[in-house]
């Protein structure tokens, strides 16, 4: 079964600043998607950046990029210029590659961002 | 357009009630699933949609959950004689097809006394 970890429960950052959110994976399957999603207080689960496993290419979204290690089934996310709206609970997902099975989506435990003005 | 809505925003029920969780997905996205955030678990997965076939209730905890999809569009999670760990932040989501992008609802906040 495959599982995903988040060993950091809260992280703080100053507003401008860089964090970096962890995140572990563990499955036997070469092909498959990891996601970021962030949750603020209004409970709206909101994707931030996504990858798919084949792609060697760290993927980036404006202000937000990840550090895919495929071998080391690591997968953290790095936050650039941190602003106040950045501030939410973070989960890191793991969901199969599509293949005619459910393609449910595996969370870890989240990471709670708060972010210092 | 329209995003993924869940009614209502929250529940409070008492022990041995039954309720109902109503969800509105997208128009058009033909996979729905429904997933339960609680202190406890975390997020996890209780069943899934896709089209006509047959739903993947894998995920529901016990037989006192059941769910049901109308004409493919709206999806009701029914708790029968709800108990107090049933109190969590149930979540609805939709996605175009089977494998594309989830977009998730608000959540309905479920609190058993």
């Amino acid at each position: 079964a495959q599982t995903v970890t988040q060993s950091q429960p809260e992280m703080s950052v100053q507003e401008a600043e860089t964090v970096t959110l962890s995140c572990t994976y563990d499955t036997s399957e070469s092909d498959y998607y990891l996601f970021w999603y962030k949750q603020p207080p209004s409970r709206q689960m909101i994707l931030v950046i996504r990858q798919e496993a084949y792609k060697q290419q760290n993927a980036t979204e404006n202000r937000f990029s990840v550090n895919f290690q495929k071998a080391a089934k690591s997968f953290s996310l790095k936050i650039s210029d941190s602003q106040l709206g950045d501030a939410a609970m973070y989960f890191c997902a793991y969901r199969r590659s599509y293949g005619g099975a459910t393609n449910k989506l595996i969370f870890g435990t989240g990471t709670l961002l708060a972010v210092q003005p | 357009g329209a995003g993924v809505s869940q009614s209502p925003s929250n529940k409070v029920t008492e022990k041995g009630k039954d309720v109902e969780l109503r969800c509105d997905p997208i128009s058009g996205h033909t996979a729905l699933y429904w997933y339960r955030q609680s202190l406890g678990q975390g997020l996890e997965f209780l069943i899934y949609f896709q089209g006509n076939s047959a739903p993947d209730k894998s995920g529901l905890p016990s037989d006192r959950f059941s769910a049901e999809r109308t004409g493919g569009s709206v999806s009701t999670l029914t708790i029968q004689r709800t108990q107090q760990e049933d109190s969590a932040v149930y979540l609805c989501a939709s996605s175009l097809t089977q494998g594309a992008e989830q977009y998730f609802g608000p959540g309905t906040r479920l609190t058993v006394t």
